[in-house]
């Protein structure tokens, strides 16, 4: 079965620079869930989105944006890279059909900035 | 004081070993995940749990509503079971659904 696909999945960049991370959900699901996990820290929600729309907002930074597009992937932006953004993004897809609206999460992308 | 908390933190064992690994919170939920992480860093959803007890394999998770605790087992561990287990859960009052984590349980299963 399809799963949530992210891209890129390694990411090096410099401080000050911009990112764009990719997120592919799973085929049918119309929510995308950001999570950014820290070094040795545990996942923290950024931001969702349903059908297109912002549905909730989490600690994500003014530097950084995201949207979500007509085939419901989802690209989240980064702007003025601090060596503090360095972590694992991940995203989560579900389906508002399904009644538990279980999240299902892709890989991440690790993005390190130097 | 964590919305979510996890016992223990670090867990060591030998191969063959029952394991449990506890999750307490402190909202109301309306489910609650316990999820993978190997060291690559993919997560891997295990349960979604609403209510009693869900078993696959050799894992089963149960959740008590009432006493805002779930517990996650493992029977005749292995080594290739070791990874973090991270208890997240979906609180009943937050629209769009996030999950709010504990803080993983890191599993070594020793040969």
């Amino acid at each position: 079965a399809a799963g949530v696909i992210q891209s890129p999945r390694h990411l090096i960049k410099e401080k000050r620079e911009t990112a764009t991370l990719k997120c592919y959900p799973i085929p049918r699901h119309d929510t995308v869930y950001w999570y950014q996990q820290g070094p040795g820290q545990d996942p923290q929600f950024l931001i969702s989105f349903y059908e297109k729309m912002q549905s909730d907002k989490g600690s994500i930074p003014d530097r950084f944006s995201a949207q979500q597009f007509s085939d419901y992937h989802s690209e989240l932006n980064m702007s003025s890279l601090e060596l503090g953004d360095s972590a694992l993004y991940f995203c989560a897809s579900s389906s508002r059909d399904n009644s538990y609206n279980e999240q299902f999460f892709g890989p991440g992308t690790r993005l390190t900035v130097l | 004081k964590n919305e979510v908390e996890q016992s223990p933190q670090n867990l060591t064992a030998q191969e063959g070993e029952f394991i449990t690994i506890n999750c307490s919170y402190s909202v109301g939920i309306s489910a609650l995940h316990w999820l993978q992480q190997h060291p690559g860093g993919g997560i891997v959803s295990l349960f979604m749990l609403s209510s009693g007890k869900k078993k696959h394999g050799r894992l089963i998770a149960t959740i008590n509503i009432q006493e805002k605790h779930s517990s996650l087992h493992i029977t005749a561990s292995h080594p290739r079971d070791s990874a973090v287990y991270i208890c997240a859960v979906r609180g009943r009052e937050t629209s769009g659904s996030r999950l709010t984590f504990g803080e993983g349980t890191q599993l070594t299963v020793n040969p």
